[in-house]
């Protein structure tokens, strides 16, 4: 069984360029959530996709967004990077109606924005 | 709304020493509660969780901890600490979202030393 895997594991990005973080599902898995957790803090969710679609989103603007993929694996966004973009972005897949409720976290990209 | 807090931002016990890491939730609906691990420079880690059913719940690497409705509280305990114990927990609640969405809420994390 394959975990939740991410991609790349650091970058650095210039304030207002874009970003492209991709993360790989847990076998089996169906959803995948992205949260940004910056440093100590606790994770933020930031997103989720089920079929394809966007199925709820925290407190974020816009210039977040998402894709997910056939194969259930799936993209993180950000436009305009700013300053306070600067985390540690986490992806987790799970299975949507799993009465478990679990959440499968990857280990997450390093992103560092100057 | 759900929420989580987590007493203590640092805490730090000898090797071999008993291990309280606490929190307390806020939740409208019965809760669904996790306990996660990260060590340095990785991802999360699920030590145990609750959903329904038995109160005490037991986890990985000899952790556990127990559902109190009453207090509101999930506090996780082991009962001797091991050097590769040191590590962040984050507690967490599942809330969800739009009828499905399974988000979880996260407190701010308690960071545990543990001392030879």
């Amino acid at each position: 069984e394959t975990g939740v895997t991410q991609s790349p594991t650091h970058l650095i990005k210039t304030r207002g360029q874009q970003v492209t973080l991709r993360c790989s599902s847990q076998s089996g898995h169906n959803t995948v959530s992205w949260y940004q957790q910056a440093l100590g803090q606790g994770p933020q969710f930031i997103f989720q996709y089920y079929r394809e679609e966007e199925n709820g989103r925290g407190n974020f603007p816009p210039r977040f967004s998402g894709l997910q993929f056939p194969n259930y694996s799936s993209e993180l966004n950000v436009n305009a990077l700013e300053l306070d973009d600067s985390a540690l972005y986490l992806c987790a897949s799970s299975l949507r109606g799993s009465v478990s409720y679990e959440q499968y976290f990857g280990p997450g990209t390093r992103l560092t924005v100057t | 709304a759900q929420s989580v807090t987590q007493l203590g931002s640092h805490v730090s016990v000898s090797e071999g020493a008993l291990v309280l890491l606490r929190c307390n939730y806020s939740s409208s609906v019965p809760p669904y509660l996790f306990w996660y691990v990260q060590y340095p420079n990785q991802g999360l880690q699920l030590l145990l969780k609750y959903t329904t059913g038995a109160t005490l719940v037991k986890g990985i690497n000899g952790f556990e901890a127990e559902f109190k409705k009453s207090e509101t509280s999930f506090h996780l305990t082991k009962p001797s600490a091991h050097m590769s114990d040191a590590a962040e927990y984050f507690c967490a609640v599942s809330a969800t979202y739009g009828g499905a969405t399974n988000k979880l809420i996260f407190g701010t994390g308690t960071l545990l030393a543990v001392q030879p």
